[in-house]
């Protein structure tokens, strides 16, 4: 089992382009979330998927969309990356939408937006 | 907004001592989760603890909490150099998957 694979591992950008990082679980969870780190700021959820075919806002949602495409995938979409993107960001799944189930995380990817 | 606060922020200790993190948080929780994260790396799941539960073991690591401070702290008994992380604690407010994190602590453990 590979777990949670996110791509690409690193990432440079330049303000206005856009991006798409790709996340896939392999463990058959029902849901997906994706969060991104900042320095002494811990992790902020962006957004999550409770369960193939929906998705809902987090915390830090603008700027940002996604996609489900399936029950291994979630996508993260920068539609016209800024400076202030610049983070890492991980993937995670778990079980099921139940706060009880613990969370597994991806590698993450880290972005720079230039 | 950040709902945890981890104390201290940074810890160094040497191998065999025992290392303790504070996690203080704001609302009611449903449960609180501990996390550790390697240099570089994603997060691992460590021990979750319920709001009607006081107390967890899980082989070297204790977690307490204390809903009535709105706080819980994770102990390492006898820390190695692998115990070399950052530490997170994740609150759950509902019965829905989200959590929130807090600041971190970072543990180094030395030979």
């Amino acid at each position: 089992n590979a777990g949670v694979t996110q791509t690409p591992k690193f990432q440079v950008l330049k303000t206005g382009q856009s991006m798409t990082l790709q996340c896939a679980q392999d463990m058959n969870h029902n849901s997906m979330y994706w969060y991104r780190q900042d320095p002494g700021m811990g992790l902020r959820l962006i957004y999550y998927s409770a369960s193939e075919g929906t998705t809902d806002k987090g915390e830090v949602p603008n700027g940002y969309n996604v996609s489900r495409l399936n029950k291994r995938e979630f996508s993260l979409r920068l539609e016209s990356a800024a400076p202030s993107q610049t983070s890492v960001y991980f993937c995670a799944s778990s079980e099921s939408p139940s706060s009880y189930n613990e969370q597994f995380f991806g590698p993450g990817t880290r972005l720079t937006v230039l | 907004s950040q709902q945890g606060e981890e104390d201290p922020q940074a810890l160094s200790i040497q191998e065999g001592e025992n290392a303790t993190m504070n996690c203080s948080y704001k609302t009611s929780i449903n449960n609180l989760q501990w996390y550790r994260q390697n240099s570089g790396r994603g997060l691992v799941h460590l021990i979750l603890i319920r709001s009607n539960e006081r107390e967890k073991h899980s082989g070297r690591l204790r977690v307490t909490l204390d809903t009535s401070k709105k706080s819980s702290s994770l102990l390492i008994t006898a820390s190695r150099a692998a115990d070399t992380a950052s530490y997170f604690c994740a609150t759950a407010t509902g019965t829905a998957s989200k959590l929130t994190f807090g600041t971190g602590t970072r543990l180094q453990v030395t030979l």
